[in-house]
């Protein structure tokens, strides 16, 4: 099993670039959820998903769009990238928030 | 709302000292899980332990140890005879029942000095 894996690894942007964050799981969770991590605050949650087609708002919503059309895949897209979105993006997946979080190994953005 | 609160923004301590790092959290429901992550210089994020609201007991694993306590909302974590290898930064967090969401402390970076 790879587990959660995410690309790319390491992005640049420019400001008002858009991308995605690609995430995908092979463990056939349900749960699956984009965490941004900022230093001294932790990680704080963007978006979740309980299942394919079911998505919703997290923590620090804003600038941030996600889809989940299969089990395996939770794509995070920045649609005009700011420099307060700079930060280390993790995406996780799970059985369900009760359980142990797999987690990707990060993705860290700079935005210029 | 739910909310994990961890004062300890840094610690530094010398090899096998004992070390304590704090959890308090907030939460309305009588159901609930918490959570323990390291997340070791390299920055993955490892789980390290689950305890839900109606276990209060202790939990030993090796050197590392979770004190549990409603009373005072605390979900503590203590490691014995510390080593290098225990630097990291480690989170706590807690998923009320329902709620669908994980909610993370800010994150205690551990630092053990040789």
């Amino acid at each position: 099993n790879a587990g959660v894996t995410q690309t790319p690894k390491f992005q640049v942007l420019k400001t008002g670039q858009s991308m995605t964050l690609q995430c995908a799981q092979d463990m056939n969770h349900e749960y699956m959820s984009w965490y941004r991590q900022d230093p001294g605050m932790g990680l704080r949650l963007i978006h979740y998903s309980v299942g394919a087609g079911i998505t919703d708002q997290g923590e620090v919503p804003n600038g941030y769009n996600v889809s989940r059309s299969t089990t395996e895949d939770f794509p995070l897209r920045l649609l005009s990238a700011a420099p307060s979105q700079t930060s280390v993006y993790f995406c996780a997946s799970s059985y369900g928030t009760y359980n142990e979080q797999f987690f990707g190994p990060g993705t860290r953005l700079t935005v210029l | 709302a739910q909310k994990v609160t961890q004062a300890q923004t840094e610690i530094s301590v010398v090899e096998k000292e004992d070390v304590t790092l704090d959890c308090v959290y907030e939460t309305r429901d009588t159901t609930y899980y918490l959570f323990w992550y390291k997340q070791p210089p390299s920055g993955e994020l490892v789980f390290l332990i689950r305890r839900n609201s109606f276990d209060e007991q202790n939990e030993i694993s090796g050197r590392y140890s979770w004190n549990f306590q409603k009373s005072t909302s605390s979900f503590n974590f203590t490691i014995t005879a510390s080593q290098v290898v225990d630097s990291a930064v480690y989170f706590c967090a807690l998923s009320e029942w329902g709620a669908q969401k994980l909610v993370f402390g800010q994150g205690t970076r551990l630092t053990i000095n040789p």
